[in-house]
Order: structure tokens, then sequence, then C-alpha cells
């Protein structure tokens, strides 16, 4: 099935500096992939998506860009905030094409934490 | 904006008891998920539901494990005898398909003594 790789955490940075956290995936074709985040105490809130090849996906200043060739979907935020510190998970389907019910697979998570 | 709700948000209960986990998925919703989350670890996936019955399992749902969607509203997760590796945030999901983004609660952190 497929499966994602994301780079081991935690991260650290001050307001304001570039964020980058990094994920590859392994799939079958080309499915959905999606940034999922986690305030401390919350659940999971999607955070963006993208559903097709050189797609980017964006919100709250985050911007991830669903790159086919080097199976790649990077979040990225130019200027962090404090409030901005959470957990960040990478995850797509498990399984593209053919029967597929759903099932999300998960990174292991980046703890990003962001001083003022 | 529709939202997945959990409940109970904290549920404590002694190894050995059974336990359920109520989850309300968004109403057009046809896909319904269960995931646990160990205490720092990643998000698992535990069980997708579709049409009123299982569609996959992970490995963890094992005999102990059970789900149900009792009323066309309710999905429920139950736990027939607890184990205290069963301790977790555990987390319902629904969606529209199969293909796109997962809807999640705010989860159930279950603790098991």
């Amino acid at each position: 099935g497929n499966s994602v790789t994301q780079m081991e955490g935690p991260v650290t940075l001050s307001e304001e500096a570039f964020l980058t956290i990094n994920c590859t995936y392994t799939a079958t074709g080309y499915p959905s992939l999606f940034w999922y985040v986690q305030y401390p105490g919350e659940g999971l809130q999607l955070l963006l998506k993208a559903t097709k090849a050189d797609d980017k996906g964006s919100n709250k200043g985050f911007e991830a860009t669903y790159r086919k060739e080097t199976t790649s979907f990077h979040l990225e935020k130019g200027s962090v905030q404090v409030s901005d510190s959470a957990v960040y998970f990478c995850a797509l389907p498990s399984n593209a094409g053919g029967t597929s019910y759903g099932k999300l697979t998960f990174g292991q998570g980046t703890i990003l934490t962001v001083h003022p | 904006e529709p939202e997945v709700t959990q409940t109970p948000s904290h549920q404590v209960t002694q190894m050995g008891q059974e336990v359920i986990l109520r989850c309300v998925p968004i109403s057009n919703h046809l896909y319904f998920y269960w995931y646990r989350q160990i205490l720092g670890q990643k998000v698992e996936f535990l069980v997708s539901f579709y049409n009123n019955e299982i569609s996959e399992k992970s490995e963890i749902f094992d005999d102990q494990f059970s789900v149900e969607r009792p009323d066309g509203s309710n999905f429920t997760l139950k736990i027939r005898s607890t184990k205290l590796e069963d301790s977790a945030m555990y987390f319902c999901a629904s969606s529209v398909d199969s293909y796109n983004e997962q809807f999640f609660g705010p989860g159930t952190r279950l603790t098991v003594l």
C-alpha cells in the first residue's frame, strides 16, 4: 500500500522564521495528499490538501505543492507565529486506484514549537 | 459548519471492563473511520465502515473490538475487555467518499487502569 515519510522533529523556530516540514510519499497512482494539524489538546484538523500533481494546497499562510517528480509534498510557511505551535501530519489514502475504502496513512508527525 | 462530535471526551476504566466510544459523523457522509493515537506516537488506522459493514480493518482491530451504526446517526466503537495497552486517544472520522479528506472528531482519551 501507499506510505509516507515525514521529516523527524521536533522543530523549534523563532516567530517570523521560515518553516519547511518535509514529506515524501510512495504511492500507486496519484492519490490526494493532505496535511493535518493537531493543536495542543485537540483533535486533527485538515490544514490543506492537493488532489493532483502540481496542485498547490494553501491555508492560513501554509502551502504545499504536490510534486510528482520528487514524490514530495513539503509544507512551508513564510513567517510562523507562536499560534502555529502544533503537531503536523502528512497523510494520504493507503490505496490509490481500484477498490479503496479511504484508510489514511499518516506520517509520524512533526512537533513544531514557535518561540516569541 | 458541520462537524464530527465524540463522547465522552475522556473515559477512565478498569482493565477487563467494556467501553463504548460514541461518535456522530457529519450527516451526509457515507464513510466512517476509527483511528487511535497512543501518546506521542503516530495516528493509526483501526477500521473503516461503509454501507453498514466493515470495509477494512487493521491488525490492531482484533476480536475485542467492534463497531456499529445503531441508528443512522451514531457510530460506536466497542472494546469488549480493555487492556492497559488500549490506553490512547481514539478519533472518529467521516468522509463523503473514500478518496478525499476525512473530517475528524476531537477524540476520546481512553485511560485503562
